[in-house]
Parts: C-alpha cells; structure tokens; sequence
C-alpha cells in the first residue's frame, strides 16, 4: 500500500523545539522529492518546505516564515523525512502534512498525502 | 512574496457546473495544480500541470490556464464535490511553492 505516516506532533511551549517524522512505504522513497506542508486551524494549506532526492542533490527550500528555524531532512535507508522545528512560536500551531507528487511510468501523477500531525504551540 | 488569489466562496446547484479561478503573476510560465479537501480529511490533487488528470478523479473535473489564471471546471457539479479547493504553483523562481487561500465549494 503506498503510504506516508507522520509522528511527532505535541504540544510545546513558545521557543520549544520538536521534531516530526514521515515514513514512507509502497513508492520509491529514494527518488522522491518530499515535502512538508501545514495547516493552521481554521485556515488555508501553506506550504513549508521541500527536500529534493539524492539523486538531485538533495536541495532544501524553505518558505519565508519558517526560514531559519525549521530544517528538513531524510533519511532513505529508513524511508523517513524529518522536520525540525526550532523557535516555534504560536503561529507554528498546525496539523503538518508530509506529501510527495511524483510520475508513475507512464507520466501520470501520483499524489500521496499522510493524515498529518497536530503541533500545538501554547504556554 | 509571490501570492495566488482565489475566490473565497463558490456556490452552485447540483447538476451546474461550478468556475473557481486562480489567479499569479507567474502562471502564464508555471503550472497550476489544484487540490480538494474536504472536511477532516487530507488534499487529494485533482488536476495537475494545468489540464491533466491523475487517474481516479472524475472526468467532469478539468482545468485550464490563460495568461495569469487558472481555472478549476467542474461539470455537472454533484453534492459529494462540496469542499474547500485549493490551487498551488510556484513562484517565478520555480522554487518556492504557494497554496492559493482556499475556494468553498457548496453544492446545493
């Protein structure tokens, strides 16, 4: 079964630190270009973050709000992406979404999505 | 930073067909993709690449791009099509990616 299944979520005080993890299953982990994205309660889907393969030099993105406090990373042996997360601040709280679009062999797109994580961030 | 604008509401009755733009400066050059969610669950693309569609979405499902918009077209809208949708690009860069602010879809 192609999957993705987050851990890591809590709760955590205001310049806490936390780290969430992916595992990925039934696709080619090690080819994928993998990203992290969140919602806060209530609102829009926001992109994170994206790590890019092995293979293509395995790059790292971020978006603006989280630039300089959150770091994404992987390991492939284990089919595992990672975030973590420092200085978090209240506007961090979100369920967290690792999610991938890749080309099957044909070209057609396949879309994975975990069930996400919850990160409250409260004092 | 590089935005997509959506409208925050459609609403349609069954059987009509439902319109949600997407509007970026960097569109006439990059891809739009766009994503259902529907309450409590997680995105599931819809549309990709503009035009295309992953397999197991419905054909009455199809989307097009002109200039500086993207359009989602759903043909013949049906009551289990009511969520919020979401369309996503990149920034002129090709490497930042934006989620639009979300269209409510409702079907009734």
């Amino acid at each position: 079964e192609v999957q993705l299944v987050e851990s890591g979520g809590g709760l955590v005080k205001p310049g806490g630190s936390l780290r969430l993890s992916c595992v990925g299953s039934g696709f080619s982990f090690t080819n994928a270009w993998m990203n992290w994205v969140r919602q806060a309660p209530g609102k829009g889907l926001e992109w994170v973050g994206r790590i890019k393969s092995k293979a293509d030099g395995e790059t790292r993105d971020n978006a603006a709000p989280v630039k300089g406090r959150f770091t994404i990373s992987r390991d492939d042996s284990k089919h595992t992406l990672f975030l973590q997360m420092n200085s978090l601040q209240t506007e961090d709280t979100a369920v967290y979404y690792c999610t991938t679009l890749m080309k099957d062999n044909a070209g057609d797109a396949v879309d994975i999505w975990g069930h996400g994580t919850m990160v409250i961030v409260s004092s | 930073s590089y935005e997509l604008t959506q409208p925050p509401s459609v609403s349609v009755s069954p059987g009509q067909t439902a319109r949600i733009t997407c509007s970026g400066d960097a569109l006439p050059k990059k891809y739009a993709y766009w994503y259902q969610q529907k309450s409590g669950q997680a995105p599931v693309l819809v549309i990709y690449e503009d035009t295309r569609r992953p397999s197991g979405i419905p054909e009455r499902f199809s989307g097009s791009s002109s200039g500086a918009m993207a359009t989602l077209t759903i043909n013949g809208a049906q009551v289990e099509d009511e969520a919020d949708y979401y369309c996503c690009s990149t920034d002129s860069s090709g490497i930042q990616w934006v989620f639009g602010g979300g269209t409510k879809l409702t079907v009734l």
